[in-house]
This record gives C-alpha cells, sequence and structure tokens, in this order.
C-alpha cells in the first residue's frame, strides 16, 4: 500500500526548518528518501532501516518509528538547493519494491 | 563511476504502436527496477530484475514487460500503446537490497 506523505507542498524561506512525514500502514522494513528536481532523476538522500541502520547525506537528518509505521525527513537551515518534491519509498521485507508515496513539493525561497 | 544511463531520452509515439526502453545500470549492479512517474499517480513500480530474473512485478497490464541481459543491461517493452501510457519511465539500480540510483528517465508521449 501507498504511504502517505505530509504536507503536500510547503513553502519556506531560506534559513527556516521543515519537516516532511511519511506514514505507512503496514510494518514496515525499510524507508528510503529521495529529492527530485524538475526535469531531473530522484536523487537518493538516506535509507532508514528497521533495528536503526541509517545511511544517507551527512546534511540530512530523519527518524523511522517502527511502531507507528512513520518515518520523517529532518530540513534544517533551508537552502535554495532544498527545493525540489521529497518522495519517501517504504519496503516491507528485504526483497519487496519500494512503494513510493505521491510527494512533498518543498519550495525555498529567499 | 558512470551513472545509471536510459535512452532515448524522449519518445514521441502514436496509439498502438510498440515501444523498447533501455537502462544500464552503474557498473557492478545486479538488480535493475522500472518506474512509471505521472502527475497524478507518482512514481508507481513495474518490474524489478536481477541476474536476468524478474523478482517482482507491479499491477500492471501483460502490454508491460521487460527483460535483463547477462551484462545486467536492462529493457522494458510497451505493445499497444494508450494514450495513458504517457509518462516519464525511471530505471534504477542497486547492489542486492541497498539503495537504488535512478537514471534520468525516458519521457514517453503517446498521441
Amino acid at each position: 500500500q501507498q504511504p502517505v506523505q505530509s504536507p503536500q507542498a510547503v513553502i519556506l524561506r531560506e534559513g527556516e526548518d521543515a519537516v516532511i512525514n511519511c506514514s505507512s500502514s503496514k510494518a514496515l522494513y525499510s524507508v528510503h528518501w529521495y529529492r527530485q528536481k524538475h526535469g531531473e532523476a530522484p536523487v537518493f538522500l538516506m535509507i532508514l532501516l528497521k533495528g536503526g541502520e541509517q545511511k544517507g547525506h551527512e546534511k540530512i537528518s530523519a527518524s523511522f518509528n517502527e511502531k507507528k509505521q512513520q518515518s520523517s525527513l529532518y530540513l534544517t537551515a533551508s537552502q535554495l538547493s532544498y527545493s525540489g518534491t521529497y518522495f519517501c519509498g517504504t519496503e516491507d521485507s528485504g526483497n519487496t519494491p519500494l512503494v513510493f508515496g505521491k510527494g512533498t513539493r518543498l519550495s525555498v525561497i529567499a | 563511476k558512470a551513472g545509471v544511463t536510459q535512452t532515448p531520452r524522449y519518445l514521441i509515439k502514436t496509439r498502438g504502436q510498440q515501444v523498447t526502453l533501455s537502462c544500464s545500470p552503474i557498473s557492478g549492479h545486479r538488480s535493475v527496477s522500472w518506474y512509471q512517474q505521472t502527475p497524478g499517480q507518482g512514481l508507481q513500480f513495474l518490474f524489478e530484475y536481477f541476474s536476468e530474473t524478474q523478482r517482482n512485478k507491479g499491477n500492471f497490464p501483460g502490454r508491460f514487460s521487460g527483460r535483463q541481459f547477462s551484462n545486467s543491461r536492462s529493457e522494458m517493452n510497451v505493445s499497444t500503446l494508450e494514450l495513458g501510457d504517457s509518462a516519464l519511465y525511471l530505471c534504477a539500480s542497486s547492489l542486492p537490497s541497498d539503495t537504488q540510483y535512478f537514471g534520468p528517465g525516458t519521457r514517453l508521449t503517446v498521441l
């Protein structure tokens, strides 16, 4: 089942913080976060695994609440380059395909 | 290391035609997944190949098919194109159960 992302869209001024949430109705094995700029491919940001392991960019932070089947992506001190659509993808187990949410459109303005 | 490459980048076809899209994964990656991206539906999983075998398949009609070659390159084919098949088709490669890296996509327009 498709995870639900919130908010659908957000506008920030440079330097402001934002949180993007991803919720699933099923138990999760992992959550993957990507950012896609208009006309470009999605770029990997972070992967969070059941059990606490994380891999990703140093400047990006995220959490994964296994009990609530939720993940949150934290964007601090936003920059213009953070603009794009953020997708979370979830896995039920290690060998199931990623199911992506519909995305959160983030716009950072000067 | 070179990234994932997809060819062609743009395609225009008419209803009823068929199309073949190609994906070359990152060197050493044996898993290739395909996704369809549309404004209304977002990123939807088509299928995944690993070592020339289809490992997972999404909920798409049989008109959508794919294959993977021994060098891990993959192709997907859509037969009897419909207007609703217009989309960005993305390919992603990975090591087994690891991060997926996406290619730039093929923009398919069906007239």
